[in-house]
C-alpha cells in the first residue's frame, strides 16, 4: 500500500502568519489527494480534494498544490480558529490511505 | 445539514463482539456509499470498510482478516460495523464517512466529503 508521509509533525505558528504543511507520497498518487482539518472531539472537515480544488464553504486562505509524489497545504494569514490537526489522504491506489498528520500549533 | 452520529463504542473484553451504529441525516443516505475508517491510539486513520449506496458491495481492509462486517439500513439512515473476535489491536476510535455521490457503487478510490465524530473502542481486559 502506498505510505504517506507528513512533515512536519508539528508547526508553531503565530496567528496572521503563513503556514506550510508537506505531504509526500512513497508512489506517485497523481492528483488524487486529500486534505482535511481534524480538531479534538470534532468530525474531520475536508478543506481540499484533487489536490488544489477547494471543498465547498473553505475559506480562500487554504490552498493546495502539487501532484505525483509530493504536496503542500498553505494556509495563509492563520486565524485561532485553523489551530487544528491536518492530514492527507491518497486516494490513487486501494486501499485508499492516510498520513499520520501535522498538528499546527500556536 | 449532513451529519454523521457514531455510536456502540465502549469497552469490550478481547475475543468479544461489538456493533458500531452510523446515524446520517441531512442527505438521502440511499444514494451514497458508505465507509468506516478507524484511528489507533497515536496512530494515523486506517481505512477499514465499505458498501455501496444499496448494500450489494462491500469491500474491506486485507488487515481484518474477515472478522468485521459492514452492513446498512436505508430505512433506518443507518450505516453498521458489526467487528468479531476484537483484539487489543482493534482499539481505536471509529469513523464512519461518506464519499461523493459518484462513487455510489462503492468500488471507486475517493476523498471523503463527511466524517462522523467518532466513537471509541476500547478492548481491554
Amino acid at each position: 500500500e502506498i505510505v504517506m508521509t507528513q512533515s512536519p509533525a508539528t508547526l508553531s505558528v503565530s496567528p496572521g502568519e503563513r503556514a506550510t504543511l508537506s505531504c509526500r507520497a512513497s508512489q506517485s498518487v497523481s492528483s488524487n489527494l486529500a486534505w482535511y482539518q481534524h480538531k479534538p472531539g470534532q468530525a474531520p472537515r475536508l478543506l481540499i480534494y484533487g489536490a488544489s480544488t477547494r471543498a465547498t464553504g473553505i475559506a480562500a486562505r487554504f490552498s493546495g498544490s502539487g501532484s505525483g509524489t509530493e504536496f503542500t497545504l498553505t494556509i495563509n494569514s492563520l486565524q485561532s480558529e485553523d489551530f487544528a490537526v491536518y492530514f492527507c489522504q491518497q486516494y490513487n491506489n486501494w486501499p485508499v490511505t492516510f498520513g499520520q498528520g501535522t498538528k499546527v500549533e500556536i | 445539514q449532513v451529519q454523521l452520529v457514531e455510536s456502540g463504542g465502549g469497552v469490550v473484553q478481547p475475543g468479544r463482539s461489538l456493533r458500531l451504529s452510523c446515524a446520517a441525516s441531512g442527505f438521502t443516505f440511499s444514494n451514497y456509499a458508505m465507509q468506516w475508517v478507524r484511528q489507533a491510539p497515536g496512530k494515523g486513520l486506517e481505512w477499514v470498510a465499505v458498501i455501496s449506496y444499496d448494500g450489494s458491495n462491500k469491500y474491506y481492509a486485507d488487515s481484518l482478516k474477515g472478522r468485521f462486517t459492514i452492513s446498512r439500513d436505508n430505512s433506518k439512515n443507518t450505516l453498521y460495523l458489526q467487528m468479531n473476535s476484537l483484539g487489543a489491536e482493534d482499539t481505536a476510535v471509529y469513523y464512519c464517512a461518506r464519499p461523493p455521490s459518484y462513487c455510489s457503487g462503492g468500488s471507486c478510490y475517493s476523498h471523503f466529503d463527511y466524517w462522523g465524530q467518532g466513537t471509541l473502542v476500547t478492548v481491554s481486559s
